[in-house]
């Protein structure tokens, strides 16, 4: 099966302070999700990404699918950006995930 | 709203005994998807559905069954069959396989 490698497995940040998380994957994916777990467990879609750049406020995502890797970016942390961030990665028949990077926000 | 709805979001139940898990989607989406998640780990994905009637297993299928009978509902049952059924279960959507997955609140499931 597919390899989803994610980095660093966690992540403490003084709030204010920026941050890259990375996801690198073993094979040639048809797309790719970042979520967000908050600490109730709630999983919510950050992006969707099959390749190139995209921004939402603080959150940015860039995906080089040629080169097998994603990078989340989240500037000016807030503690409420607290919990643990996963890739998913589509290949074959099903969605396959990392196993997150938990990012802890201190104030 | 549109949503997925995960009940009970707590569980507890006896070793041995069958339970079902419920997730209903109120999004008109075609695929629905059962995963698994244990303390520290990503997600496995338990079952799949791509239309009704139809479900395929995932790569952790052993012990759970599913049904698809209508579009909006894929209950899960946890049989007595799993060996450590205790464990964090997320029920997901999306428009079509392959199209961004939506997920639901969850349900901890505690067996004893």
């Amino acid at each position: 099966g597919i390899q989803v490698e994610q980095s660093p497995p966690d992540l403490i940040l003084q709030e204010g302070a920026n941050s890259t998380l990375r996801c690198n994957f073993s094979d040639s994916v048809n797309n790719l999700q970042w979520f967000h777990q908050n600490p109730w467990g709630q999983l919510i879609n950050l992006f969707y990404i099959p390749s190139g750049t995209k921004q939402n406020g603080r959150l940015s995502a860039t995906t080089v699918a040629t080169e097998r890797y994603s990078l989340l970016y989240i500037s000016s942390s807030q503690t409420t950006d607290s919990g643990v961030y996963f890739c998913a990665v589509d290949w074959g028949n099903q969605f396959y995930f990392g196993t997150g990077t938990s990012l802890t926000v201190i104030p | 709203d549109g949503g997925i709805t995960q009940s009970p979001k707590y569980l507890f139940r006896k070793e041995g005994q069958n339970v079902t898990l419920s997730c209903e989607q109120n999004l008109n989406h075609d695929a629905m998807y059962w995963y698994r998640q244990d303390p520290g780990q990503g997600l496995r994905l338990i079952y799949y559905s791509q239309i009704v009637n139809d479900f395929q297993k995932g790569d952790i299928a052993e012990g759970y069954s599913v049904s698809r009978e209508k579009k909006e509902s894929f209950p899960l049952t946890v049989t007595s069959a799993q060996k450590n059924p205790t464990a964090f279960y997320l029920c997901a959507s999306s428009i079509a396989r392959g199209s961004p997955l939506h997920f639901g609140n969850g349900t901890r499931l505690t067996v004893t």
